[in-house]
């Protein structure tokens, strides 16, 4: 069956400028969640998406936002780009809660010059 | 706050020795979680344990859920070159996941 998919897989952005990335869990898999990887803070929760609701949110400013659609497919959309939010960022999917494993797709590296 | 804390951060060994990395808490976790990655790509889920001193075996890793259900530990028998990554793990609670900030291992030939 097929993986998550995250598109695009890299993108180049100016400061002030905002980007949206795209993911498709696998078939099944109602929840989605989002998270971005810098070298200096490892793996930081962004938000979870539930059936089209946002079921849990990490610490991020609003300038970081998502939504996800009624077949599964989410988008995270991140505004006024800074150059600190250059990072990949990976999507997770899994059929409930997750406690018994995501599936990560291979992330959108993201560079903001 | 809960908190998973990985050991080592980063280890360096030989292709054929065995080592253990440890995620500890002071917290109680549904679930333990252990993941592999590699440069520029997503985590791959290797195990899920769920239950107090279970123990489950994937080839040459070993993976150990501690009786308390607040620490687990990965052991790596005769490390071979393919087994380089990060090694992350992760604590299931209340509907989010607890990420330690991971293990890189690299495994000379």
């Amino acid at each position: 069956k097929a993986g998550v998919t995250q598109t695009p897989r890299y993108l180049i952005k100016t400061r002030g400028q905002q980007v949206t990335l795209s993911c498709s869990p696998i078939s099944g898999h109602r929840s989605v969640s989002w998270y971005q990887q810098t070298p200096g803070q490892g793996l930081q929760f962004l938000f979870e998406y539930f059936s089209e609701t946002q079921r849990n949110k990490g610490n991020f400013p609003g300038r970081f936002s998502g939504r996800q659609f009624s077949n599964s497919r989410s988008e995270m959309n991140v505004s006024t780009l800074e150059l600190g939010d250059s990072a990949l960022y990976l999507c997770a999917s899994s059929r409930g809660q997750g406690d018994y494993g995501y599936t990560f797709g291979s992330g959108t590296r993201l560079t903001v010059v | 706050t809960q908190l998973l804390e990985q050991s080592p951060q980063f280890l360096s060994i030989q292709e054929g020795e065995n080592l253990t990395v440890y995620c500890n808490s002071s917290s109680v976790f549904s679930s333990l979680q252990w993941y592999r990655q590699e440069p520029g790509e997503g985590p791959v889920l290797l195990v899920t344990v769920v239950t107090g001193g279970e123990v489950k075996k994937l080839k040459r890793l070993t993976f150990q859920f501690g009786d308390a259900r607040k620490d687990s530990s990965l052991h790596i028998t005769a490390a071979q070159p393919g087994d380089t990554g990060l090694y992350l793990c992760a604590g299931g609670s209340n509907y989010q996941l607890i990420w330690g900030a991971g293990t890189k291992l690299i495994i000379k030939p």
